[in-house]
């Protein structure tokens, strides 16, 4: 079983819909999690971490963590055409260590 | 600051060549980090280093990679002899002690090992 498990995708949304991502972990003692983006190319930049369980809101995007069920979503509202790239869920096991496993990403399309 | 520097951005080489990966982190920036990302394994920490001591290096994949940090403001991974299956894009990534929520990647060296 790997660590970070996400959907595979490609996930296509239009323009204006919510788009929503899953990721699930293996280890039921990990304290932090990270949502990255990664445009086609680029490097992976942090955009939303969730330490406690519930949700937590910045701008279009909401991270929901659920830790009974080993689960963390991203929901991205009013999607936009810049919102097409690949989204990385990350997992921190254990606080003050900082080993990320990463999941392998889904794909994100946000049609015009 | 100008963020991760990382060097080359692209390196071409033939199996059994040497490769030297060149980071600068952000200055201040405790912790450095050496990934590697490919399409069948995703991201992948290599190696890190806490104020310039590495601290866990389990994800090395074998002994012809190794990395150095002698100083604050660099970092070198080196792989010799390079295999084609090491053909990859490797990130360098910074962070204060603070904590992961401000981990910064640099844009990667895309190697190919032909």
């Amino acid at each position: 079983q790997k660590e970070v498990e996400q959907n595979s995708g490609p996930l296509s949304v239009p323009e204006g819909a919510i788009a929503s991502l899953n990721c699930t972990y293996s280890d039921r003692g990990s304290q932090s999690f990270f949502w990255y983006r990664q445009y086609s190319g680029k490097s992976p930049e942090l955009i939303m971490f969730i330490y406690s369980n519930g949700d937590k809101e910045d701008g279009r995007f909401t991270a929901q963590l659920n830790k009974a069920s080993q689960y963390v979503s991203l929901l991205i509202r009013d999607s936009q055409p810049s919102d097409s790239a690949t989204y990385l869920c990350a997992v921190n096991k254990v606080t003050n260590d900082y080993k990320l496993s990463f999941g392998a990403g889904t794909t994100v399309t946000v049609r015009a | 600051d100008a963020g991760v520097i990382q060097s080359p951005r692209h390196e071409v080489t033939e199996m059994g060549q040497e490769v030297t990966l060149r980071c600068k982190p952000i200055s201040g920036h405790d912790y450095l980090f050496w990934y590697r990302q490919t399409m069948m394994r995703g991201l992948e920490l290599l190696i890190y280093f806490n104020n310039n001591v590495p601290i866990d290096d389990s994800g090395m994949p074998e002994d012809r990679f190794s990395a150095k940090m002698p100083n604050a403001s660099f970092s070198t991974l080196k792989i010799q002899p390079s295999e084609p299956r090491d053909s990859a894009v490797y990130f360098c990534a910074s962070s204060p002690q603070e904590g992961m929520e401000k981990l910064f990647f640099g844009s990667g060296t895309q190697l190919s090992v032909l």
